[in-house]
């Protein structure tokens, strides 16, 4: 079946380094959601993404669409503690229509040392 | 402007009594919505989707149910709970159409003892 996976899991760095994970869908997707969810919070919808090797940024979040639309990255540079969370990629679940589920990946928990 | 509210917050619940936990969305019409599981540290399932009033899809066999009474109101339910249904209760919504992003509720964390 679909599934959309996610790498690392966990990922711990000391304040003002970079950070990149990685999301890797086993389908073509027509677009890509990038969520963060704070510890103890609700996942968050950051972007979007609908083109073939699209990138955009936000402040330090660079998000990237790979070329074949099968994956995807997002890198945060220099971070800072308020990237503490848990980092999830989301695609549309094959042949769901217009009924709008997402399938997400596992997620990567960051944690950032001060 | 979109709100999701759901409730309770936290639940400690006994195994074998009846859960209701319930979501209502504001300032949209004829959202698609939907009740997702997270257990600790791990990703989101999705347990049930509704694209209507009264239009129920389940994605896994499990204990729990689900109902859209009305547009905007969607209810998660169990008549006896299990152990096994611990976990973080996600309520969510998204517009009509193809690749629109999921606005999530706070969450209800129930703990089944």
């Amino acid at each position: 079946g679909q599934q959309v996976m996610q790498i690392p899991q966990y990922q711990h760095v000391q304040e003002g380094e970079d950070f990149t994970t990685y999301c890797n869908s086993s389908t073509t997707l027509s677009n890509i959601q990038w969520y963060k969810q704070r510890p103890g919070g609700h996942p968050v919808f950051l972007i979007q993404l609908v083109k073939s090797g699209e990138v955009k940024k936000q402040k330090r979040l660079t998000f990237q669409f790979g070329e074949a639309k099968k994956n995807s990255s997002l890198h945060i540079t220099a971070t800072q503690t308020t990237d503490v969370g848990t980092y999830f990629c989301a695609g549309p679940v094959l042949g769901s229509g217009n009924t709008g589920k997402l399938i997400f990946g596992q997620g990567t928990t960051l944690q950032v040392k001060p | 402007s979109q709100t999701i509210h759901q409730w309770p917050a936290t639940l400690v619940q006994p195994v074998g009594s009846p859960l209701s936990l319930e979501c209502t969305v504001e300032g949209t019409s004829n959202p698609n919505l939907y009740w997702y599981r997270q257990a600790a540290g791990r990703g989101l399932q999705l347990l049930f989707y509704s694209v209507g009033i009264g239009q129920i899809s389940s994605e896994v066999p499990q204990n729990l149910s689900a109902s859209r009474p009305q547009d905007r109101q969607f209810i998660l339910s169990s008549k006896k709970l299990l152990l096994s249904d611990s976990g973080f209760y996600l309520c969510a919504w998204t517009r009509q159409g193809l690749g629109t992003e999921a606005f999530f509720g706070q969450g209800t964390r129930l703990t089944v003892v």
